[in-house]
């Protein structure tokens, strides 16, 4: 049965360093979306993407975060100078478009992102 | 803003039993809504999805019903097992937006 996975599992980052997590989509979804969950709290939408572009964003997708989808296959998040309070296991997800009627979302495993 | 409530937060159940997890939502302007099972430190296995225009949705012992009038869904678990030890998450799809609002969620243990 295909699957979301991700990459890495877990990343340990210093403060203030750049990370990009991967993540590849179930290959006939179109769209893609990225989630975060802090230890003990519930899940946050961050950001979903849709034809190329960025089609919803919450407040915590601010200038420090940005997705691309680089080869058709792969969709990343880049975290540009990360914080402590980034840490949090950060969560892709993909779905099918069917017009007019919203779709399953289907989540991969997880990057665990510890900053030190 | 939408909120997403799940009660109760932790239940601990004999094995056999049958069970039923509660969700509320303030906003009645839903797409869908979406029961997902989480083990702990593991990503999110996706169990149920009701349409908006549904009113229930059966998965072999598992059963999710939506009253999006009164903001409510329920998951019903037959014949509890110690295997459906896990964390359920409730997550609603916002109408006009593609993005889903999650619940804190229900932590059970079936026990032996």
């Amino acid at each position: 049965e295909p699957e979301v996975t991700q990459t890495p599992s877990h990343q340990v980052t210093q403060m203030g360093q750049e990370v990009i997590l991967r993540c590849v989509p179930i290959s006939n979804h179109l769209y893609f979306y990225w989630y975060r969950q802090i230890l003990g709290q519930k899940v946050e939408f961050l950001v979903s993407f849709y034809n190329n572009e960025i089609s919803e964003k919450s407040e915590i997708f601010d200038d420090q975060f940005s997705v691309e989808r680089p080869d058709g296959s792969n969709f990343t998040l880049k975290i540009r100078s990360t914080k402590l309070e980034d840490s949090a296991m950060y969560f892709c997800a993909s779905s099918p478009f069917s017009s007019g009627k919203a779709n399953e979302q289907f989540f991969g495993p997880g990057t665990r992102l510890t900053v030190l | 803003k939408q909120e997403v409530t799940q009660i109760p937060a932790a239940l601990s159940v004999p094995e056999g039993e049958n069970l039923v997890l509660n969700c509320s939502f303030t906003d009645s302007a839903i797409y869908n809504l979406q029961w997902f099972r989480q083990d702990p430190g593991k990503g999110l296995t996706s169990l149920l999805l009701i349409q908006s225009s549904q009113r229930e949705q059966t998965s072999g012992r598992l059963n999710a019903s939506l009253d999006k009038s009164s903001g409510r869904s329920t998951l019903y678990i037959a014949a509890s097992q110690p295997g459906d030890s896990a964390t359920y998450l409730c997550a609603v799809g916002i109408q006009g937006a593609q993005k889903l609002v999650f619940g804190q969620g229900t932590r059970l243990t079936i026990n032996p």
